[in-house]
């Protein structure tokens, strides 16, 4: 168990649908970052926030939005959903203090858009 | 921005050889660069990291190299195992922020 909590671990939906995704990061974490991991894709960047603030943004489609709530957790909302959707996201959190630091990552949400 | 390559896409070696996976990175002022494993169903998971300051760093059997005038850093697996079969992933970050871009994967297979 890395620390960082996603749920839940597989969703199937039909397309024009909208879901949720949340994270809970690591505890002591203020870093929560989204990734997007497609079929034999690497991690494309979606969007990072820090204690409860936006801080950047990558390739994430206006359909797609997020949030961070005041208990550090996230959630990734995704709408209007297309076939071309299906992935896993991954949420990752840091610590972000004394450095540069690697991610820990959850264990990922599968996503299915049929 | 910043750019990074990897390769091979895919590596297969005997059980008990060395790998090597090697990565390329842009930006010239990136200073940290983390290596991640991703075995099937799994996240990613920090297997070693490198600073800027230092030019190799071991773990067991893993260890990573950077040479930074050439803006290139290895991950090297020695007395591979079945158990190292997965996709390894390299990262570098965007400089002046904790956003890291990743390389496309190296899918290794150890063979038994």
């Amino acid at each position: 168990d890395s620390g960082v909590t996603q749920t839940p671990k597989h969703l199937i939906t039909a397309t024009g649908q909208r879901v949720t995704l949340r994270c809970s990061p690591r505890s002591g974490d203020l870093s929560v970052y989204w990734y997007q991991q497609s079929l034999d894709q690497g991690l494309q960047f979606l969007i990072h926030y820090y204690n409860g603030e936006e801080r950047a943004k990558g390739n994430i489609l206006e359909r797609f939005s997020a949030q961070q709530f005041p208990d550090l957790h996230s959630e990734l909302n995704l709408s209007s959903l297309e076939l071309g959707d299906s992935a896993l996201y991954f949420c990752a959190s840091s610590v972000e203090v004394g450095g540069q630091v690697g991610y820990t990552f959850g264990s990922g949400t599968r996503l299915t858009v049929v | 921005g910043e750019n990074v390559e990897q390769h091979p896409s895919t590596l297969s070696v005997q059980e008990g050889d060395s790998a090597v996976i090697k990565c390329t990175y842009s930006d010239s002022a990136s200073n940290y660069f983390p290596w991640y494993k991703q075995e099937l169903g799994k996240g990613p998971q920090l297997i070693i990291d490198i600073r800027s300051n230092v030019g190799e760093k071991k773990d067991q059997r893993i260890a990573v190299t950077l040479n930074k005038t050439a803006k290139h850093f290895s991950l090297h697996i020695t007395e591979t195992q079945p158990e190292d079969s997965a996709v390894y992933f390299c990262a570098a970050p965007i400089s002046g922020t904790y956003k890291y871009i990743f390389g496309t994967g190296t899918r290794l297979k150890v063979l038994a």
